[in-house]
């Protein structure tokens, strides 16, 4: 069964910083990948998406993600973070098949400081 | 279009007690899911269904039932809590349409807890 690791569970910045965060799943396949957003008290809400194609893909509120296959790694960038990014992200990724399950990493908690 | 939504928000239980979670959803996507998310563990899989009439079980089914009578419903049951069942529960679906047809879209959740 295909897995999702997250490897940094809780990471701390101050505005402006520069964001990336790990995201390494296990699966030889054609795979989709996701990031979501859970900002406090709320639902998830997709940030970006790889389905194919060009493997640098660009999410809402200045959000990117890097798809390597070599690596089998997608990890999410932003260039300079805010305090409003303080939330949790999630990896997820979603296998050939046609139950279309998700399968989610276990969530990394950004705190940005003002 | 409201989404996804889910009745109620919060609920608390005591041991043995039943309830049903309700999710319903007017985008008229054909899967549904139901997710629990407990702290450090990310979202897990309870059940899903892929049109009105069917259900199949997740990666963590035991405890909870399932119905898919309607396509805009989804039902979540637990027919005797548990403590570990104390979580948040989350109802996603996703769209028939290519192009986006992989896309989950989840409601704000339900937080239960079971004393």
């Amino acid at each position: 069964a295909q897995s999702v690791s997250q490897h940094n569970h809780h990471v701390i910045l101050s505005e402006a910083a520069s964001l990336e965060l790990g995201c390494n799943y296990s699966y030889g396949g054609t795979v989709n990948l996701f990031w979501y957003v859970q900002y406090p008290g709320q639902h998830l809400q997709l940030l970006l998406k790889y389905f194919s194609g060009d493997p640098l893909v660009k999410g809402i509120k200045g959000f990117e993600a890097e798809f390597i296959k070599s690596k089998f790694s997608f990890n999410l960038r932003k260039p300079s973070v805010q305090w409003s990014d303080t939330a949790e992200y999630f990896c997820a990724v979603l296998v050939g098949g046609s139950a279309r399950q998700l399968t989610f990493g276990s969530g990394t908690q950004l705190t940005v400081l003002p | 279009n409201a989404g996804v939504t889910q009745t109620p928000k919060f609920r608390v239980l005591k041991t043995g007690q039943s309830m049903t979670l309700l999710c319903a959803q007017d985008m008229n996507h054909e899967y549904m899911y139901w997710y629990r998310q407990d702290p450090g563990m990310g979202l897990r899989l309870i059940h899903y269904s892929v049109g009105e009439g069917t259900t199949a079980k997740g990666e963590v089914p035991d405890g909870y039932n399932v119905s898919r009578l309607k396509k805009q419903n989804f039902l979540l049951g637990l027919e005797s809590a548990a403590p570990s069942q104390t979580s948040v529960y989350f109802c996603a679906s996703s769209p028939p349409w290519a192009g986006r047809k992989n896309e989950q879209f989840f409601g704000p959740g339900t937080r239960l807890t079971v004393l």
